[in-house]
């Protein structure tokens, strides 16, 4: 079964310090997702990635975040100064779910302190 | 604002009942409605989805879907401890990104032997 694989599992971070998250989407798709759960919370969009472009970016994806395809496979997700409500599990997602086929990556549980 | 409801439990069933969770949205523009497992501290995994008004049934799981009346449920038949997480229901609108899911908070499921 293809997978979608996350780095890392688990950050800490002191607040104002810039956090870099990495997804290793589906190979071939050029669709996928970031979403972020804080915890107790319900699953959160927070941008959707097409062909290396950002197709829609919710309210939360304001200018401290932003996404990029450095090499062609890696996806990251960048928190340029983080907050503490910036605490919360990021999943990246692909392609888009159809017919029993979007897979969510095991997430990264970041902290800001 | 788009919203999508659902009771948040803890819904207790007994090992071999049938579990039914319910799910409602806001959107009429919705057209793709999904629905994820999540075990705790896990990532969501896609268990159905269903397009069309009616029911969709897989093994143990049956969706169905009411447009009209802005419903989708899961039924579980034949319920087992492992059944035991956190369903989330999952909506796509023709007014979004492709593949832009809005989730739902979840209904917690308690299987119990």
């Amino acid at each position: 079964e293809p997978e979608v694989t996350q780095t890392p599992s688990h950050q800490v971070t002191q607040m104002g310090q810039e956090v870099i998250l990495r997804c290793v989407p589906i190979s071939n798709h050029l669709y996928f997702y970031w979403y972020r759960q804080i915890l107790g919370q319900k699953v959160e969009f927070l941008v959707s990635f097409y062909n290396n472009e950002i197709s829609e970016k919710s309210e939360i994806f304001d200018d401290q975040f932003s996404v990029e395809r450095p090499d062609g496979s890696n996806f990251t997700l960048k928190i340029r100064s983080t907050k503490l409500e910036d605490s919360a599990m990021y999943f990246c997602a692909g392609p888009p779910p159809s017919a029993e086929t979007q897979y969510f990556g095991p997430g990264t549980r970041l902290l800001v302190l | 604002q788009k919203e999508v409801e659902q009771n948040s439990g803890p819904l207790s069933v007994p090992e071999g009942a049938i579990a039914s969770l319910n799910c409602t949205y806001s959107d009429r523009g919705s057209q793709s409605f999904f629905w994820y497992r999540q075990y705790s501290g896990k990532s969501p995994e896609l268990i159905m989805s269903i397009y069309s008004n009616g029911d969709k049934e897989d093994g143990r799981f049956t969706a169905q879907l009411n447009k009209a009346s802005q419903y989708v449920s899961l039924l579980i038949r034949d319920s087992q401890p492992s059944d035991s997480a956190t369903y989330l229901c999952a909506v796509s609108s023709l007014t979004d990104s492709w593949g832009k899911l809005q989730f739902g908070a979840g209904t917690q499921v308690v299987v119990t032997p």
